[in-house]
């Protein structure tokens, strides 16, 4: 089974600039993640998506930050403009719906850094 | 109430021994806590999980250890091999429509050949 998969792996950008990272998550998971995982902490959830719905954003900076998940597969996070804090890495997971969606697979996660 | 405190931030065990590393939450409502492991330039995989109507949780070498009045759950990896080395995350799911898990700080740990 492939797992989830991100590109690009790395990416460095300069501030102010713009930019966007893919994310084609394991078939038939309905539930997508995108994660923001700074350096030294534990990935913070930004915005999950069950099929192409929107379930939570509340931690989505939506003034800079936004994502979408078309025909409910692939998705793409974009940030526009870009700051310094929003180095970090960059994880998508995705899993099953509904009562067995207790695990969650992660991708290798794309680096950002903003210089 | 959302947090999930996770300590010590590193531990250093020597090949063989014990690495325990301990988690404590707030929320009564979160209904599954899992383990997390992260090697360096790789996402998390899950390790072990566990619900709150259990105390104890083994696979192999990794046992889980949840004391629901204390609020407070551990992981103990028993053997410790260097190969383990990597970052541990506990979390914490809650039990909204959302069901988002909510991640500790990690722990880095070092097995010593």
């Amino acid at each position: 089974e492939a797992g989830v998969a991100q590109s690009p792996r790395y990416k460095i950008i300069e501030k102010r600039q713009s930019v966007a990272f893919w994310c084609n998550p394991i078939s038939g998971h309905a539930t997508l993640y995108w994660y923001q995982q700074i350096l030294g902490q534990g990935p913070k959830l930004l915005i999950q998506f069950q099929n192409n719905g929107v379930v939570d954003d509340s931690q989505l900076p939506k003034d800079r930050f936004s994502a979408e998940r078309l025909k409910g597969v692939d998705s793409t996070l974009k940030i526009q403009p870009a700051k310094l804090e929003d180095s970090a890495v960059y994880l998508c997971a995705s899993s099953l719906e509904g009562a067995a969606a207790y695990e969650q697979y992660f991708g290798p996660g794309t680096r950002l850094t903003v210089t | 109430q959302q947090q999930v405190k996770q300590s010590p931030q590193s531990l250093i065990v020597q090949k063989g021994g014990i690495s325990i590393i301990n988690c404590a939450y707030e929320n009564t409502a979160f209904d599954y806590f899992p383990w997390y492991q992260q090697f360096p330039g790789k996402g998390p995989a899950l390790l072990i999980a566990i619900r709150p109507d259990v105390s104890e949780k083994k696979e192999g070498r990794f046992t889980i250890s949840f004391n629901k009045s204390a609020k407070q759950f551990s992981l103990h990896i028993m053997d410790s091999q260097p190969g383990d080395s990597a970052t541990y995350f506990c979390a914490a799911r809650g039990s909204g429509s959302a069901r988002q898990l909510t991640f500790g700080s990690g722990t880095q740990l070092t097995v010593l050949p």
